[in-house]
């Protein structure tokens, strides 16, 4: 079965600094890549998808995805946050062509300082 | 676009009670459907897969008789707790993918409480 690792749980920045999430996944087939984020008290919103092609992957609010994959991995990046990216972030794999159901990473919570 | 509109927005519930949750797909219809748990400051897990027309599929460790799902139509999935306990408190969400972006769509999730 397929897995997610996030490995960090908890960044914080000031803002106008990079920001770089990590994310692998387990999984020896195909997949789709996701990362997702929570505003606090909102439902979860699509920052960007990974299905094919160009493995660098840009997305809403100013986000990219690079998929590596010889390492299992789909990191989330940012030139320059800004205070409103303070959010939770999952990173998500569906297997494809196996069944449709998208796993969750643990998350990464992030906080941006004025 | 694929709207899920997940109802209610949360619920109280007594202890040993039963709640039912639903998950009706507004523009689309949703052959299979997804049920997750979120903790607090925690991921999403996924509990079952909702299959319209038959069985739901559930995880390891997730109790089928206690969390009951029934996916009558193409547009409707019901979750319910059944016998709820104060460890069931927990905030739901729906999922259902969107078959021409291959994306997926959420719910607003439903906030349980059992006192």
């Amino acid at each position: 079965a397929q897995s997610v690792s996030q490995h960090n749980h908890h960044v914080i920045l000031s803002e106008a600094a990079s920001l770089e999430l990590g994310c692998n996944y387990s999984y020896g087939g195909t997949v789709n890549l996701f990362w997702y984020v929570q505003y606090p008290g909102q439902h979860l919103q699509l920052l960007l998808k990974y299905f094919s092609g160009d493995p660098l992957v840009k997305g809403i609010k100013g986000f990219e995805a690079e998929f590596i994959k010889s390492k299992f991995s789909f990191n989330l990046r940012k030139p320059s946050v800004q205070w409103s990216d303070t959010a939770e972030y999952f990173c998500a794999v569906n297997a494809r062509n196996r069944d449709d159901k998208i796993i969750f990473g643990k998350g990464t919570r992030l906080h941006i300082l004025p | 676009g694929a709207v899920v509109s997940q109802h209610p927005s949360w619920v109280i519930c007594k202890s040993g009670t039963s709640v039912k949750i639903e998950c009706r797909s507004l523009d689309f219809q949703a052959t299979t459907m997804f049920w997750y748990r979120q903790f607090p400051k925690q991921s999403l897990m996924l509990m079952a897969t909702s299959n319209e027309g038959s069985k739901a599929t559930y995880e390891q460790g997730v109790e089928k008789d206690k969390f009951l799902i029934n996916h009558a139509s193409l547009t409707l999935s019901t979750l319910t707790v059944t016998s709820a306990h104060p460890e069931d408190s927990s905030f739901y969400i729906c999922s259902a993918r969107i078959l021409t972006s291959g994306g997926y769509t959420f719910g607003s999730g439903t906030r349980l409480t059992v006192v």
